[in-house]
């Protein structure tokens, strides 16, 4: 069964630093998303990506963060200087629609 | 307020129950609606959509009102395995999705 993959699995960064976040979408799969989940708080959604843009972006993704599709298979999330509060789960997901989405395991971001 | 609201739980539930969970959601112009359980540290598995007609997938009912804005679930004969979070998830604009903050299920023998 095809599967959203994500690298690394654990990240763990000095405050100020520039991290990458990497995800591998399902092939046939036409529109990619971030979410970010906080230890014990609900999924938040960063961002929608579809036809090589953004198509959404919530309040949290501001100028420190950026997506890149940079070829046929992986889509990133940069965070340019991650702060404290950026420590939290990131979740890719993708979906072949803008409906069900199917996620991958995550990248847990540690910022010492 | 919040754009979508789940009574956090924990609903405690003997195997073999019946359980069901409400989701309210705040704007009308809602237009795609999911249920995803997610397990301790794990993702957000999908578990079924939500139809304005209401759709059934095994012991899973999912039912949406969209005069009272709230979507339900219900889950029949209950396993262990049930034990997670089940998460309510909205769509606006189509691309833009919102979660609640789940609701948690356990399951005891």
């Amino acid at each position: 069964e095809p599967e959203v993959t994500q690298t690394p699995s654990h990240q763990v960064t000095q405050m100020g630093q520039e991290v990458i976040l990497r995800c591998v979408p399902i092939s046939n799969h036409l529109y990619f998303y971030w979410y970010r989940q906080i230890l014990g708080q609900k999924v938040e959604f960063l961002v929608s990506f579809y036809n090589n843009e953004i198509s959404e972006k919530s309040e949290i993704f501001d100028d420190q963060f950026s997506v890149e599709r940079p070829d046929g298979s992986n889509f990133t999330l940069k965070i340019r200087s991650t702060k404290l509060e950026d420590s939290a789960m990131y979740f890719c997901a993708s979906s072949v629609r803008d409906n069900e989405q199917f996620f991958g395991p995550g990248t847990r971001l540690t910022v010492l | 307020r919040k754009e979508v609201e789940q009574d956090p739980g924990p609903f405690n539930v003997p195997e073999g129950a019946t359980v069901a969970f409400n989701c309210t959601y705040s704007n009308s112009a809602s237009q795609s609606f999911f249920w995803y359980r997610q397990d301790c540290r794990k993702e957000p598995k999908l578990l079924m959509s939500v139809y304005s007609s209401g759709n059934e997938d095994g012991r899973f009912t999912a039912q949406l009102n969209r005069a009272s804005q709230y979507i339900s679930l219900l889950i029949r004969d209950s396993k262990l395995s049930d034990s997670a979070t089940y998460l309510c998830v909205v769509t606006y604009n189509f691309n833009k999705f919102y979660f609640g903050s789940g609701t948690k299920l356990n399951v005891k023998p």
